[in-house]
């Protein structure tokens, strides 16, 4: 049971435009969500959060919003820029547990 | 540089064998996570302690089996091992407890991780 899914594998952007990357979850009491960003050969970096009472949190060029009505989330990055190139993994807190979903590799295409 | 510390960084070894991997917080951080990631998913929540105590448990297999010792530091044990155990397995430290304290938004810090390879 999945209980956050991130459908995309891989998505592949411009350098320069907006990169997207979406997750949705089916349980409606988890408490914040995440979202990491991992390089190969090295651990997951925690990105940006959101609290499960807002709906949108901004951090430089990188934007989580929060869709409760639909259980869904995404990052807007702005714009993109070739570090950005990594899997990206969205998160969600529940009591003791971060779950995960299974990433999406974003390529930014120069 | 997180400040987790994991070692080793790659092992093979060979079907049925056990291995130990070891994890060293960041300085501070009392509370240990450990997580698998298998070939194109997502990470999977294992175990964690916290000031040496079991604190959860994940999808974590009997033949595994993880401790915290009083310098915080943790080691995960993996025995009788199969083709199916080779992944990632990545240690993550927090100074927290509960994801259900109201700051703790869920910020881990992670270690490089241990591939390991069971042939």
């Amino acid at each position: 049971d999945q209980q956050v899914k991130q459908n995309s594998p891989s998505l592949s952007v411009q350098e320069g435009r907006i990169s997207i990357l979406n997750c949705d979850y089916t349980n409606s009491m988890f408490d914040y969500f995440l979202w990491y960003k991992k390089y190969p050969a090295e651990g997951p970096t925690f990105l940006i959060s959101i609290s499960s009472i807002k709906d949108k949190n901004e951090d430089g060029r990188f934007t989580v919003f929060l869709n409760k009505s639909a259980k869904h989330l995404s990052l807007h990055i702005v714009p993109s820029q070739p570090g950005d190139s990594a899997v990206y993994f969205c998160a969600a807190t529940s009591n003791y547990q971060l779950i995960w979903g299974a990433g999406t590799k974003l390529i930014i295409k120069p | 540089d997180s400040g987790v510390t994991q070692t080793p960084k790659h092992l093979i070894t060979a079907t049925g064998q056990r291995v130990t991997l070891r994890c060293s917080p960041r300085s501070g951080d009392l509370s240990v996570y450990w997580y698998q990631q298998s070939l194109d998913q997502g990470l999977q929540f294992l175990i964690q302690y916290y000031n040496g105590e079991e604190r959860a448990k994940g999808n974590i297999l009997e033949r595994f089996s993880a401790q915290q010792f009083p310098d915080l530091h943790s080691e995960l044990n993996l025995s009788s091992l199969e083709l199916g155990d080779s992944a990632l397995y990545f240690c993550a430290s927090s100074p927290r407890d509960t994801f259900r304290h109201s700051s703790n938004t869920g910020e881990l810090f992670f270690g490089e991780g241990s591939r390991l390879t069971v042939l």
